[in-house]
């Protein structure tokens, strides 16, 4: 079955550039029609969509981030990726790849602090 | 952005309650366009019910969804104890996708 895992640095400094990667096994990355997610919940609290990309490769990215978000698919590797730029402590949060249809990863935690 | 508000934030019930939470939308959801989810601590969220009333795979038939439009229920018909958990609503037909607050459902 098609499974993600979250990979990625557990601290990212303040104005620096969050980078994480969502490896996907037990299924094509590229197969199918399915909307790729990126959803993020700092402690405690709710559910934020970051945004999501196709597999086609189209994204559409929530308006609070756009400006700061990058989100790829890199079909050889059967991954998908997130770049969120300019981080600050509010940036700090679980942050999960997710593709419709209910299917999660375990989530990793970022924490933004110098 | 469509803003989804749920009530109450707190529901303390016994196991074998019936729970019913509500999930308010400020406008018309999109096609049904509506699931819940479920979220224990430590957890991921689990996908309970989308668009609007069809459950998951491997979902009990006591979880149920209804509504239209902008009001919409979520239904544990009896509570067991593995259903003690935070349950979210999320609408995904219009962007940004938006989740509510979550209704937290406890032990009383």
């Amino acid at each position: 079955q098609v499974q993600l895992q979250e990979s990625g640095p557990g601290l990212v400094k303040p104005s620096q550039t969050l980078s994480l990667t969502c490896t996907v096994s037990g299924g094509s990355i590229s197969s199918g029609t399915y909307y790729w997610n990126w959803i993020r919940q700092p402690a405690g609290k709710g559910l934020d969509w970051i945004g999501h990309i196709s597999t086609s490769g189209s994204t559409n990215y929530n308006p609070s981030l756009k400006s700061r978000v990058t989100m790829s698919l890199d079909t050889s590797k059967n991954q998908l990726s997130l770049e969120l730029s300019s981080v600050t402590a509010a940036d700090t949060a679980v942050y999960y790849c997710t593709r419709n249809g209910g299917l999660w990863g375990q989530g990793t935690l970022v924490t933004v602090s110098s | 952005e469509i803003v989804l508000t749920q009530s109450p934030a707190t529901l303390s019930l016994s196991p074998g309650e019936r729970a019913t939470l509500s999930c308010g939308a400020s406008q018309s959801v999109t096609s049904s366009y509506l699931a819940w989810y479920q979220q224990k601590p430590g957890l991921a969220p689990r996908l309970l019910i989308y668009d609007v009333s069809s459950r998951a795979t491997g979902i009990p038939d006591r979880f149920s969804g209804s509504g239209s439009g902008t009001d919409f229920t979520l239904t544990i018909s009896r509570l067991e104890p593995e259903d003690f958990a935070v349950y979210y609503c999320q609408q995904y037909g219009s962007f940004p996708v938006t989740f509510g607050g979550g209704t937290k459902v406890e032990i009383k």
